[in-house]
């Protein structure tokens, strides 16, 4: 069974550009999700998705983050200026509802 | 909001030697924890999972305990080998709703020859 996929694997941008990532969740997994994990912590939650439905994106700054799931499948996030401290992997996961999350090998995005 | 935290940042162990990750976990109403494995430039890697009507729950050469009473949880790597060699993530979250997990700041795990 093939896993999360996420492209591209690496970017490099300079502050105030634009940036956008893709993520192909696992087939028949409902359940997407984007965490940024900043070098030497642990993922933080950026966004759910329960099909193409927002489930919680209370820690997405909104004012440059934008993510979309439209037909419920891939999804992709944006970065919209970019900022210094978006430094950071940018994974995607996914599961089936309730169930283990699986991740893909993640975006590393640096800002300079 | 609530937080994972581990105790130590880095252990290293000798190769064959058991090793024991600790993780300290704040929201007492959590009730299904995971650990997760990372490799360096890999996403998180799950290995093994508990949920809270449970104390110890073992897999292969990896056992997790809960303690509730202290909400403390560890991850037991037996007999490690260098491909253990990574930086291991506790999780906390709830079974019900939206399962939105909330990691710790992770223990990196060398493997001395």
């Amino acid at each position: 069974e093939a896993g999360v996929a996420q492209s591209p694997r690496y970017k490099i941008i300079e502050k105030r550009q634009s940036v956008a990532f893709w993520c192909n969740p696992i087939s028949g997994h409902a359940t997407l999700y984007w965490y940024q994990q900043i070098l030497g912590q642990g993922p933080k939650l950026l966004i759910q998705f329960q099909n193409n439905g927002v489930v919680d994106d209370s820690q997405l700054p909104k004012d440059r983050f934008s993510a979309e799931r439209l037909k419920g499948v891939d999804s992709t996030l944006k970065i919209q200026p970019a900022k210094l401290e978006d430094s950071a992997v940018y994974l995607c996961a996914s599961s089936t509802y309730q169930e283990t999350q699986y991740f893909g090998p993640g975006t590393r995005l640096l800002v300079l | 909001g609530e937080s994972v935290g581990l105790h130590l940042p880095t252990l290293s162990v000798q190769e064959g030697d058991n090793s024991i990750i600790n993780c300290a976990y704040s929201n007492s109403a959590s009730d299904y924890f995971i650990w997760y494995k990372q490799e360096s430039g890999k996403g998180p890697q799950f290995i093994i999972d508990i949920r809270s009507n449970m104390d110890k729950r073992q897999g292969q050469r990896v056992t997790v305990l809960l303690n509730k009473t202290v909400k403390h949880l560890s991850l037991q790597i037996a007999a490690t080998q260098p491909g253990d060699s990574a930086v291991y993530f506790c999780a906390e979250t709830l079974i019900q709703g939206a399962q939105k997990l909330v990691f710790g700041q992770g223990t990196r795990l060398t493997i001395n020859p």
